[in-house]
């Protein structure tokens, strides 16, 4: 069975940073982009970030570009997002989720929840 | 950025059949996918590349279009079918989106 857990989040003050993880098992982890995606309190989905299978290529939105890196340690199929320079903005739920070959998320973690506040 | 369009909305009642539309603001070729999110739980993909059904998913739902235009098809509608449903491209940098809430009468 596929499982993506999250972990990292919480409460953090803007300007402060976060390292967000995701466990993965049921799959071979290193045969699969991968990809966080965010969901704003009763909002809609956003892409954040896209890692190619062995790390070497890896893809942003325009508004974390700078701020957040997207990382893999396909030796201990996880998955990672540094969030840096934190703002407001960035207060969401942020899921895992493995990419199928045509770029759609066929698995998704639970979600864990980061809220950027003072 | 591609923007895509979906109505807010829709009541249907069990039994029929409902049609949720998504309109790209470009084409993205047959690149859009369709998702179910409940309340407090993850999304879960539905159709992939517009009209393959996803791993697990019952026959009900279908997907059709190409280019701008796409729809995501459940027929006959179950009560367990209350949920937003997103659709998603990825042709461009991936986009979603608004999703449209779909309540039964």
């Amino acid at each position: 069975e596929v499982q993506l857990v999250e972990s990292g989040g919480g409460l953090v003050q803007p300007g402060r940073s976060l390292k967000l993880s995701c466990a993965a098992s049921g799959f071979t982890f290193s045969n699969y982009g991968m990809a966080w995606v965010c969901q704003a309190p009763t909002k809609g989905l956003e892409w954040v970030a896209s890692i190619s299978t062995g790390g070497g290529n890896t893809y942003y939105r325009d508004s974390v570009k700078g701020r957040f890196t997207i990382s893999r340690d396909n030796a201990k199929n996880t998955l990672y997002l540094q969030m840096d320079s934190l703002r407001s903005e960035d207060t969401a739920t942020y899921y895992c989720a493995r990419q199928g070959g045509t770029g759609s998320s066929d698995y998704w973690g639970q979600g864990v929840m980061v809220t950027v506040s003072s | 950025d591609t923007v895509l369009t979906q109505s807010p909305a829709l009541a249907v009642s069990p039994g029929e059949r409902v049609s949720i539309s998504c309109r790209a603001s470009e084409g993205v070729n047959s690149y859009m996918h369709w998702y179910q999110q409940k309340p407090g739980q993850q999304p879960k993909l539905l159709i992939y590349k517009a009209s393959n059904l996803a791993s697990g998913v019952p026959a009900r739902f279908s997907g059709s279009g190409s280019g701008t235009d796409f729809t995501l098809t459940i027929d006959p509608v179950e009560a367990d079918d209350t949920a937003t449903y997103f659709c998603q491209q990825s042709w461009n940098d991936p986009t979603f989106g608004a999703g449209t809430k779909l309540e039964l009468k």
